[in-house]
């Protein structure tokens, strides 16, 4: 089956590391980009990144460059988002999607990972 | 920075047509796509390449496009339509994703 599966919830205190997975499923890894999602608490969608697994490229938006790190192991066909001192403010819903598309069709996820919630405490 | 714009909410009750716009600068040389998300769930690809629906989409969703705007119309909305829905489009090199505010669909 074509899934992503994402690791399960998490209740971190402000300041702690964390690694959130997303192992893909039913695909060739290293065909996709794979790019990860906030949602805050009642909040739209933002943009993260994105990481192609064949050569660990990854692209980050202004708002979350230097504040996270993406990663992947290709061994088992995981992509990682890591933090390495949270924040209250981290406290959200993280997705991961599978990038596909191209400039005739546009880019968009076509699948995506049932999320993580992450909870951060002060 | 590049932003798209969409209305908060729609309200709409069955068996109308609901209109959800995204207006944004770029849209004249980007594609943009849709996504539906009910709550608690992840979000589920409802429309690309603004006109295209993907397979397992209902046909009452469709896309459309003018200049600036794209269009996702829902024909005879029914009550499991409720959900939000957010736009989605890429900065001109394509490679940084941009997603709308996010429209909430009520079927009254």
């Amino acid at each position: 089956e074509v899934q992503l599966v994402q690791s399960g919830a998490e209740v971190k205190k402000a300041g702690e590391t964390l690694k959130v997975s997303c192992q893909v499923s039913g695909f060739d890894f290293t065909d996709y980009w794979i790019g990860w999602v906030r949602q805050m608490p009642g909040k739209g969608l933002e943009w993260m990144g994105i990481i192609y697994p064949g050569d660990s490229d990854a692209k980050y938006s202004p708002s979350f460059q230097g504040q996270v790190t993406l990663s992947v192991d290709k061994s088992i066909n995981t992509a990682y988002l890591q933090w390495s001192s949270l924040k209250a403010s981290d406290t959200a819903v993280y997705y991961c999607g599978r990038r596909t598309g191209d400039e005739r069709r546009g880019r968009y996820f076509d699948l995506w990972g049932r999320g993580t919630l992450v909870i951060v405490s002060s | 920075s590049y932003e798209l714009t969409q209305p908060p909410s729609v309200s709409v009750t069955p068996g109308q047509t609901a209109r959800i716009t995204c207006s944004g600068d770029g849209l004249e040389k980007q594609y943009v796509c849709w996504y539906q998300q009910k709550p608690g769930q992840a979000p589920v690809l409802v429309m690309y390449k603004d006109i295209e629906r993907p397979s397992g989409i209902p046909e009452r969703f469709s896309g459309s496009s003018s200049g600036t705007t794209v269009t996702l119309t829902i024909s005879g909305v029914q009550p499991e339509d409720e959900a939000d829905y957010y736009c989605q489009s890429t900065d001109s090199s394509g490679t940084f994703f941009v997603f709308g505010s996010g429209t909430q669909v009520t079927v009254l």
